[in-house]
């Protein structure tokens, strides 16, 4: 099994549309939790760690579930511009390896 | 702050030549780290430090080799290239002092080997 696994992708949703993206992870030492967003031949920038208890950022929503080890990401009312690969990241304190899962991408369409 | 900066931005190698990726930050960070993330795949660490003059070894290692002699610095080097070395690589560094460990990244460098 992976360490970290994410949906298959890609996504392709309407303007507006919401869409989640779930991520799995195996090691359940892993203490802390993160979504990154690449765009097309860039690098990752993280777009929100995710805390114990859920967190959001605009229209953005992680979550974290710790008993079934995994990880989501919401996106309400999509913009073309939220088109990109989001990447999930997980890593355990004190080890500074961080493990990444493989991305799924998103389009977003007019 | 120019944050983390790569060198080259582009490269093409013949198998069997050596190259180094450079890597600098300017953040002052204690964390710094190389991944390669070949077409649609993640990122796979192969190598981080955690301050100057220490090193170790990431997910796939093999084929590379790291120094860290400054805070700023962190190159890769590649001795004997193979093509199973084209990939885009990617220099991070993080703060010891953010306990999420948010990881800042660098442009990449786009290898072939042919």
């Amino acid at each position: 099994r992976k360490e970290v696994e994410q949906d298959p992708g890609p996504f392709n949703v309407p303007e507006g549309a919401t869409v989640a993206f779930n991520c799995t992870y195996s090691n359940s030492a892993s203490q802390s939790f993160f979504w990154y967003r690449q765009d097309c031949r860039k690098e990752p920038k993280l777009l929100m760690s995710v805390y114990s208890s859920g967190n959001e950022d605009g229209r953005f929503t992680a979550q974290l579930n710790r008993a079934s080890q995994y990880i989501s990401l919401l996106i309400r009312d999509s913009k073309l511009s939220d088109s990109a690969t989001y990447l999930c990241a997980v890593n355990i304190w004190g080890n500074n390896d961080m493990r990444f899962g493989a991305g799924t991408r998103l389009t977003v369409k007019p | 702050n120019a944050g983390v900066t790569q060198t080259p931005k582009f490269r093409i190698l013949k198998i069997g030549q050596s190259m180094t990726l450079q890597c600098t930050q300017d953040m002052n960070h204690n964390y710094m780290y190389w991944y390669r993330q070949d077409p649609g795949m993640g990122l796979k660490l192969i190598y981080y430090s955690v301050g100057a003059g220490i090193t170790d070894k990431g997910e796939v290692p093999n084929g590379y080799n790291v120094s860290r002699s400054t805070t700023e610095d962190f190159p890769l080097r590649l001795e004997l290239a193979a093509p199973s070395q084209t990939s885009v690589y990617f220099c991070a560094s993080s703060s010891t002092l953010q306990a999420y460990n948010e990881q800042f990244f660098g442009p990449g460098t786009r290898l072939t080997v042919l």
